[in-house]
Order: C-alpha cells, then sequence, then structure tokens
C-alpha cells in the first residue's frame, strides 16, 4: 500500500492475556517507530528500528514490552499479561532513513481497550 | 531532556476566521526540528507544517504559518481563513537535528483540540 498499514484497527482482550499488534510501513522506509497515546495525552515514543541496526528500545515501559522487525520491514509490537494501563491507541510511522530531516508518516493506529 | 508544552487544552475559531495555537519546548541544544501535525478522528497523523531551527525564516504552507521564537523557545501555528475540515487534535513536536538513536524520535506535546464554528 501507498501508506503505513497497522492491524487490528481496534483489539479488546481481556487483562493477563497477550496481544500483538502489526505495523507495515512503506515500501523502502528503512527506518519504523512505534509510539503510545494514552487518552487525552500526547504521542509517548516506544521503540525505534533503523534497517540492521540493534533497535532503540529506551522507550518501553516494562518487560511485558518486545517488538521485532522482520526482513527490515512488517514489525510486531507484543504487550503480555496486559494491564489495564496498557489502554491506549498504538502508533506506527516510518521514515525513509533515520535522518532527522526525514518526516515521519504515520499509520492510522490500533485501539487498544483492556477490559 | 526536551520536553514540549502545549497549553490550550481546546480552542475554537468561527469559520473563515484566524485562530493560533501556542507551543513552547525546552531543550539545550541549538539545532533541532519543530513539528505541527493535525490528528483527526481517524487517528492518522499528518504532518501540517515543520521548521527548522537554523531557519530563521518562518515556514508557511497555504493556510498555515508558524511564528517561531527561538531565543523565547516559542512555536505558535496561526490558521487562516479556517474550515471545518481542519477540526481535529493539533499535536506541537520536537526532533533533534542529531540523526542517531533515540534522537531521532518525536517529543510530543499533549495536544490543543479545534473546534470550528460555523
Amino acid at each position: 500500500g501507498a501508506g503505513v498499514s497497522q492491524s487490528p484497527s481496534n483489539k479488546v482482550t481481556e487483562k493477563g492475556k497477550d496481544v500483538e499488534l502489526r505495523c507495515d510501513p512503506i515500501s523502502g522506509h528503512t527506518a519504523l517507530y512505534w509510539y503510545r497515546q494514552s487518552l487525552g495525552q500526547g504521542l509517548e515514543f516506544l521503540i525505534y528500528f533503523q534497517g540492521n541496526s540493534a533497535p532503540d528500545k529506551s522507550g518501553l515501559p516494562s518487560d511485558r514490552f518486545s517488538a521485532e522487525r522482520t526482513g527490515g520491514s512488517v514489525s510486531t509490537l507484543t504487550i503480555q499479561r496486559t494491564q489495564q494501563e496498557d489502554s491506549a491507541v498504538y502508533l506506527c510511522a516510518s521514515s525513509l532513513d533515520g535522518n532527522s530531516n526525514q518526516p515521519q508518516h504515520f499509520g492510522d493506529g490500533t485501539r487498544l481497550s483492556i477490559l | 531532556a526536551q520536553t514540549v508544552t502545549q497549553s490550550q487544552p481546546e480552542m475554537s475559531v468561527q469559520e473563515a476566521e484566524t485562530v493560533t495555537l501556542s507551543c513552547t519546548y525546552d531543550t539545550s541544544e541549538s539545532d533541532y526540528y519543530l513539528f505541527w501535525y493535525k490528528q483527526p478522528p481517524s487517528r492518522q497523523m499528518i504532518l501540517v507544517i515543520r521548521q527548522e531551527a537554523y531557519k530563521q525564516q518562518n515556514a508557511t504552507e497555504n493556510r498555515f504559518s508558524v511564528n517561531f521564537q527561538k531565543a523565547a523557545k516559542s512555536f505558535s501555528l496561526k490558521i487562516s481563513d479556517s474550515q471545518l475540515g481542519d477540526a481535529a487534535m493539533y499535536f506541537c513536536a520536537y526532533r533533534s537535528a542529531t540523526s542517531s538513536g533515540t534522537a531521532s524520535k518525536l517529543t510530543f506535546g499533549t495536544g490543543t483540540r479545534l473546534q470550528v464554528m460555523l
């Protein structure tokens, strides 16, 4: 597709379950970012992938959160043993590379609701 | 660490009028980028305008313009001739000009909800 694609669009799950969120970046983009947007808040950085380099995980809030990027393209954000405070919109963005002059293009996000 | 502050949770404007959204930021860096993003109910973050800190000239994009005051660390967005389609959340964001690691992330403010009245 032409833009960043995220799935599912919405996810409702019970507390304690594991969830996987998927991001398909724009073709050819080597940089990929995950952000979290809690209700009424701005976006909070979670993790950054650039090419084959080790990801920058400095924004992950706990060890229940992890992310992978296979083949330098699709990324999966996994949240284990979900808690109610994990309820948020999870947004993925990609850019051509990690240079600061490259704009980040966002997907529509996944709204995660923990019951 | 950099911080971005948007002190106006909500703003409203009459259609065809002009509105200014405020943003201040804190950084010890001299070179960086500032952005305004629009987020409609579809949730997608749409880039509205971008300003490079080393440029003194204020960025303009059609009806959107900024007032960048580097010394005051202020970056306001002016929307002229407001339209119904401008109604959305607007986020101010900061990005370091350093292209390594976490420095390439965007740091966002908490947003301003803009309502456009008929």
